[in-house]
């Protein structure tokens, strides 16, 4: 079985400082490791995707996430946030030659204060 | 492109009654999956469609839920008879084939509550 754990229900951050959004997963394999954004009222988008090679994966608007296999966390991070960032993150994870079910996690609202 | 689209947006059923929720993937997208977040929860698998198989139905709650994809082209979900716990957020998504590891296209989802 597959899962994903985001252990915050809730990330605050202030405009302009760097934020990070926590995942972890589990899998019975190599994983691949998804981003979704999701505005109010709009459907998920893809913001990146881990599925093999460098680690640190870059993705739109300037996200970028770190693989940790050792830790199996799969981190969202920005430098600089904006209050546009603002919306509810989801992260996801598939096994890698498996059926592509990708499982999600419960989401995390961020709120970026101005 | 049109994207994935769903209707309807929010639907508003008495307890018993019967309810069909409908999903138009991206043109040429095999793959067509259904989700549904309860308030707060996780996004939780329902089914996945090959074209017009059903590949993996694992997460269907119950037999009160019905979903096929006649043609390999739109899919629809039905809830009969809906039950209160059935209230959420349904979500449609599509993925090509052509990539293994290709992200999902949702739609914006539609909204069931049940009174």
């Amino acid at each position: 079985a597959q899962s994903v754990a985001q252990p915050e229900d809730q990330v605050n951050v202030a405009e302009g400082n760097p934020l990070t959004v926590k995942c972890t997963y589990s899998v019975s394999g190599n994983p691949y490791l998804f981003w979704y954004v999701q505005y109010p009222n709009r459907g998920l988008q893809f913001l990146l995707k881990y599925i093999t090679g460098d680690n640190l994966v870059k993705g739109s608007y300037g996200f970028e996430a770190e693989f940790n296999k050792s830790q199996t966390s799969f981190h969202l991070k920005k430098p600089s946030a904006l209050v546009s960032d603002s919306a509810l993150y989801f992260c996801a994870v598939t096994l890698s030659g498996g059926s592509y079910i990708p499982t999600f996690g419960r989401g995390t609202s961020l709120i970026v204060h101005p | 492109e049109a994207g994935v689209t769903q209707f309807p947006s929010h639907s508003v059923i008495e307890k018993g009654q019967t309810v069909t929720l409908r999903c138009d993937p991206i043109s040429g997208h095999d793959n067509l999956y259904w989700y549904r977040r309860v308030m707060g929860k996780e996004i939780k698998f329902l089914l996945h469609f090959v074209k017009e198989s059903k590949q993996d139905e694992s997460g269907m709650p119950n037999n009160r839920f019905l979903a096929e994809r006649t043609g390999g082209t739109y899919s629809t979900l039905k809830v009969q008879p809906a039950e209160l716990e059935d209230s959420g957020v349904y979500f449609c998504a599509s993925r090509s084939t052509v990539s293994n590891t290709g992200e999902l296209f949702f739609g914006e989802g539609s909204r069931l509550t049940v009174l």
